[in-house]
């Protein structure tokens, strides 16, 4: 099982760039890895997915290494709206049969500040 | 504007009690999951359906039984709990069951006295 390290919190000032990395050594080869954003009292907020290289959508990019052991989320200009903490999900269930899992991280709490 | 909504949103209850959480998704989804989110620690995936058939079992404790009569609803029925088992408790669907783009429920806390 892919275990996932996340930075316990990061903290950031508004219009800057926050680059978040998470460490899954044991990603298996069927994995993919997704960020999510949770506000208190909230239920997580699908960010980005990727499997691999580079993704970028209207909200964040997310980097992956040929080795695919870590990944990167990266927020482009940051506001106060973006405090919040930022999990990592390494995994993927029931790839062709088998079971396998999904692993959230601690997640990271960033604070972005005027 | 989340597609999967959660009832109650606050339960205290005794740890005789038995009570149910319910969750309901108008997202056309066909997999649903529940989520225990304790403090201080990451998302713990409890239970997994897949067109009303459960996929996925981490090992729960009994005293936590899912019930997914259909692929737009989803309860988790409690009884006999344990104060260990208050937290913030999660539903949340996807259009498969790889586990990818999931949308989450707003969440129950649960408390346990």
């Amino acid at each position: 099982l892919a275990k996932t390290t996340q930075p316990i919190s990061m903290d950031s000032y508004e219009g800057q760039e926050v680059n978040i990395t998470c460490s899954h050594n044991n990603i298996a080869t069927n994995d993919y890895i997704t960020w999510y954003q949770q506000f208190p009292s909230q239920g997580p907020r699908f960010i980005i997915q990727g499997y691999k290289t580079k993704v970028t959508n209207e909200v964040a990019s997310l980097f992956i290494p040929a080795d695919r052991k870590s990944s990167t989320l990266s927020l482009p200009r940051v506001s106060l709206s973006d405090t919040a903490v930022y999990y990592c999900l390494v995994g993927v269930l029931n790839y062709g049969g088998s079971q396998g899992n999904l692993i959230f991280g601690k997640g990271t709490k960033l604070s972005v500040k005027p | 504007e989340t597609g999967v909504t959660q009832t109650p949103r606050h339960l205290v209850m005794g740890m005789t009690n038995k009570k149910s959480l319910k969750c309901e998704q108008h997202l056309g989804h066909n997999a649903m999951y529940w989520y225990k989110q304790s403090a201080k620690k990451p998302l713990e995936l409890m239970f997994v359906y897949s067109l009303e058939e459960r996929v996925e079992n981490n090992s729960v404790p009994s005293r936590f039984s899912p019930e997914c009569p259909n692929s737009s609803h989803l309860f988790l029925h409690l009884h006999t709990l344990q104060p260990e088992d208050s937290a913030l408790y999660l539903c949340a669907s996807s259009i498969g069951t790889s586990g990818g783009l999931q949308y989450f429920g707003p969440g129950t806390r649960l408390t346990v006295l």
